[in-house]
């Protein structure tokens, strides 16, 4: 089974900085990941697909980068909606999510 | 629209068993892997099981495997998960949703209590 550890826990930015999320594999995962925001009482919304790809409707203020076991999401320009839970996921025959970072003002 | 609408949870007692179902409109169904997801209060995602397009494959996560089943019926654009054999810590907000790549639809949940 993959596990997925995402840091940090909880980043603290401003609207208009930069955040930098981090995903690690416990094995390759090749480009099978992607991530999510939630916001509370929401239910998660698809950012990023196949590592790099964004999903419809998705602002290029978010990108993706990595392949193996190594990925990142990063957010350019932070503004006030973005503030809210991140998660990545692997989409091999198991799946699995990881813990979540909260980007927080 | 595109909606996907769960149905089905609610308070059951340890060992129990509840059948949750997800109503799929405004989208293309039969063409899909579909997915349940479970979020425990206060805590993050998990993913419980998905499903092929024809329902020939199916895939659990290891806590749940021999208790219970995913199933979909495309005439019906539905999706299934039977749960058998009930434990406190199957206690969560289910979702279900579509996709293979990503999950890109998502319902807004089902909240299924495990407690006597």
């Amino acid at each position: 089974e993959v596990v997925l550890t995402q840091s940090p826990g909880t980043l603290s930015l401003s609207p208009g900085e930069r955040a930098t999320l981090s995903c690690r594999a416990s094995q390759s995962v090749s480009n099978n990941l992607a991530w999510y925001q939630q916001k509370p009482g929401q239910a998660p919304r698809l950012l990023i697909y196949d590592a790099s790809y964004r999903a419809a409707g998705i602002p290029d203020r978010f990108s993706g980068t990595g392949s193996g076991t190594d990925f990142t999401l990063t957010i350019n320009r932070l503004e006030p909606e973005d503030f809210a839970l991140y998660y990545c996921q692997h989409y091999g025959t198991s799946r699995s999510f990881g813990q979540g970072t909260k980007v927080d003002i | 629209e595109v909606r996907l609408v769960e149905s089905g949870g609610g308070l059951v007692q340890p060992g129990g068993s509840l059948r949750l179902s997800c109503a799929v409109s405004g989208l293309t169904f039969e063409n899909y892997w579909m997915s349940w997801v479970r979020q425990a209060p206060g805590k993050g995602l998990e993913w419980v099981a998905y499903i092929k397009q024809d329902g020939s494959e199916k895939y659990y996560v290891d806590s749940v495997k021999g208790r219970f089943t995913i199933s979909r019926d495309n005439a019906k654009k539905s999706l299934y998960l039977q749960m058998n054999s009930l434990r406190a810590e199957d206690t969560a907000l289910y979702y279900c949703a579509r996709g293979h790549k990503g999950l890109e639809f998502w319902g807004q949940g089902t909240t299924v209590t495990v407690s006597s």
